[in-house]
């Protein structure tokens, strides 16, 4: 059974500021990590996917991946209220199917 | 591409009632997965399908659950009878396997009285 952990939070950081974003799993054979965004109400969606050891950038959003460590976080830089949501960290098994983290609630200030 | 369509969007009902919740799939999807949430115990893989034949559906929870896939554009999860302990919301969810990620339907929330 894959395991993935993630502080619960709640997280908030002020406008504009840097919110990290961490999850560690169990399963040292996991090769890839999806970071989905929920918000209040609404389904989860895609922000990122990573695969390969180190950093992975998309607009505002990084993704790091230490499979040394088993460790992953997200990175979000110049945060905005719109940020405002649940992450969760999910690791695939073999058909793709997602085991989640519970979720780390970030609420950014204005 | 309209996405994943769940019906209904709401559903209340009374301890021991049947429900049955349905989800159509993005078309061309092999991959579709039943998921629970709730505030206990977060996002929870209840059962996918493959080419509409299941896989696992070791996260069923008791056997008052059931799914069903008879055709790759239609899929139902029926809880018979009905317990308050089932209320969550209920998301459906598609891909195409591989590396291609989740799309999930809107959810629906299910209250159980």
């Amino acid at each position: 059974q894959k395991e993935v952990e993630q502080n619960s939070g709640p997280l908030s950081v002020p406008e504009g500021a840097i919110a990290s974003l961490n999850c560690t799993y169990s399963d040292r054979g996991s090769q890839s990590f999806f970071w989905y965004r929920q918000y209040s109400g609404k389904s989860p969606e895609l922000i990122m996917f990573i695969y390969s050891n180190g950093d992975k950038e998309d607009g505002r959003f990084t993704a790091q991946l230490n499979k040394a460590s088993q460790y992953v976080s997200l990175l979000i830089r110049d945060s905005q209220p719109s940020d405002s949501a649940t992450y969760l960290c999910a690791v695939p098994g073999s058909a793709r199917q997602l085991t989640f983290g519970s979720g780390t609630q970030l609420t950014v200030l204005p | 591409d309209a996405g994943v369509i769940q019906s209904p969007r709401h559903e209340v009902t009374e301890m021991g009632q049947e429900v049955t919740l349905r989800c159509k799939p993005i078309s061309g999807h092999d991959y579709l997965f039943w998921y629970r949430q709730t505030m206990m115990r977060g996002l929870e893989l209840l059962i996918y399908f493959n080419n509409n034949v299941p896989i696992d559906d070791s996260g069923m929870p008791e056997d008052r659950f059931s799914a069903k896939m008879p055709n790759a554009s239609f899929s139902t999860l029926k809880i018979q009878p009905s317990e308050p302990r089932d209320s969550a919301v209920y998301f459906c969810a598609s891909s195409q396997g591989g590396d291609s990620p989740l799309h999930f339907g809107n959810g629906t929330r299910l209250t159980v009285t």
